[in-house]
């Protein structure tokens, strides 16, 4: 089956730092999103990907959809203290199970102030 | 996006005892999901519930384990059956909001013991 591979696992850096992590499959998606979830929370859609190439902004996030449609990554500039948590990318692709997302393991983020 | 909510917020139970989790959107959706997320680890779709249809399990996930209602457009409900300590997961439920976008219930933790 589809499968994600999501790096890092964690990172710890400080507050101020930019972050990067990223998502590479096998397989061809259709669209590539990005949640971050908090503890004790569901997970919130940060940024969604519909197109190959696509570059998207969210505040101090961006995201880009891979030419290949096989890989996005996620950036975080100017890291804040509440940007803790943990980050999944997830993938669909409508040609199989509808409605199926594959997600990534998770990137745990932790900020030093 | 969907305000979604979701009954319990978590739960202690017994094993061999079966509970009853709700989610309650704030508009009609037309697709449903349930997912699990086992403890440390990323989410795993367990079925999609769409109105007026019988509910489509994922590989590994049956229908007499996990039992789903879809009543209405905004409403579904998921049963964990004659539980066990390995059914310790949150249960998070979630709906499709155009573009192949889910957004996510804050879930429902779920201890057996």
């Amino acid at each position: 089956g589809q499968q994600l591979n999501q790096s890092p696992q964690s990172m710890f850096i400080q507050e101020g730092e930019d972050v990067s992590m990223n998502c590479t499959s096998s397989s061809i998606f259709n669209t590539w999103l990005w949640y971050k979830q908090d503890p004790g929370e569901g997970p919130v859609l940060l940024i969604a990907l519909y197109k190959a190439g696509e570059l998207t902004s969210n505040g101090r996030l961006t995201a880009q959809f891979g030419i290949t449609r096989k890989d996005s990554f996620l950036n975080i500039s100017a890291s804040i203290p509440s940007d803790v948590g943990i980050y999944f990318c997830a993938g669909s692709n409508y040609g199989g199970s509808q409605g199926n997302l594959i997600f990534g393991k998770g990137t745990k983020l932790s900020v030093k102030p | 996006s969907a305000v979604i909510s979701q009954k319990p917020s978590r739960d202690i139970c017994q094993r061999g005892t079966s509970l009853t989790i709700q989610c309650q959107v704030d508009s009609q959706v037309t697709m449903m999901f349930w997912y699990r997320q086992q403890p440390g680890q990323s989410l795993t779709l367990i079925a999609t519930a769409n109105q007026g249809s019988e509910a489509t399990y994922e590989s590994g996930f049956v229908i007499d384990k996990f039992p789903i209602s879809r009543p209405n457009l905004t409403f579904s409900t998921l049963t964990v059956s004659n539980m066990s300590p390995e059914d310790s997961s949150i249960y998070l439920c979630s709906v499709e909001a155009g573009g192949e976008t889910q957004y996510f219930g804050p879930g429902t933790r779920l201890l057996v013991l």
